[in-house]
């Protein structure tokens, strides 16, 4: 069965402090990759997609993320946090069928 | 392109009452996801319509749960004689379908609360 998974429920970084959220995947092929960002009470924002070719993508806010095929991992990262990024960050994997399956989430906490 | 809007954003029920939510996606979007989102888990797939033929329904969506799209454009969700355990958020997504990539623009969620 597909799944999505996210080692890490909550994080918390020093404003300017480097960032990375993991995301494993388990799927048979290699899927379509997604990170969406959740302020409380909202929706999701989508930060970055991989589908194919260049396996470091760049996204929105200075978000970026590699594929890594062998490792079937998919982990964002960010050079210097903003107290602006605190969130929820998701990783989901897209299917062919069109569904989306996302992981449970990292919660992402900046101290000043 | 306005984005993808839900109504409501808040929902207060009692138990056993119907509600109904309205989504309405990005304007030529022809796809149209709906899923539910409960506290400290990612969105789960509910369903999912291509234009206004419904192509893919989870097994999360019971027979107390339905879901239109009867243009092809705004689309409602419909729970009947809810229950507690429907208290989540919902969200809606769309897509426009092309070159086989998929990308889910979603909308702010309707918050469902059942007293």
């Amino acid at each position: 069965a597909q799944s999505v998974t996210q080692p890490d429920i909550h994080i918390t970084v020093s404003e300017g402090a480097s960032l990375e959220l993991r995301c494993n995947y388990s799927y048979g092929a290699t899927p379509y990759l997604f990170w969406y960002v959740q302020s409380p009470g909202q929706g999701l924002q989508l930060l970055l997609k991989y589908f194919s070719g260049d396996t470091l993508v760049q996204g929105i806010k200075g978000f970026e993320a590699e594929f890594k095929r062998s490792q079937s991992s998919f982990n964002l990262r960010k050079p210097s946090v903003h107290w602006s990024d605190a969130a929820e960050y998701f990783c989901a994997v897209g299917l062919r069928s069109n569904q989306f399956y996302f992981g449970t989430g990292t919660s992402l906490t900046v101290i000043p | 392109d306005t984005g993808v809007s839900q109504d409501p954003r808040h929902k207060i029920t009692k138990r056993g009452q119907n509600v109904t939510f309205r989504c309405d996606p990005i304007s030529e979007h022809n796809r149209l996801y709906w899923y539910r989102q409960t506290l400290g888990q990612g969105p789960e797939f509910l369903t999912y319509f291509q234009n206004e033929a419904q192509l893919e329904k989870s097994r999360l969506l019971s027979d107390r749960f339905s879901a239109e799209r009867p243009k092809g454009s705004f689309s409602t969700l419909e729970i009947q004689r809810t229950e507690q355990g429907d208290s989540a958020m919902y969200l809606c997504a769309s897509s426009l379908r092309g070159l086989g990539k998929n990308i889910q623009y979603f909308g702010a969620g309707t918050r469902l609360s059942v007293l």
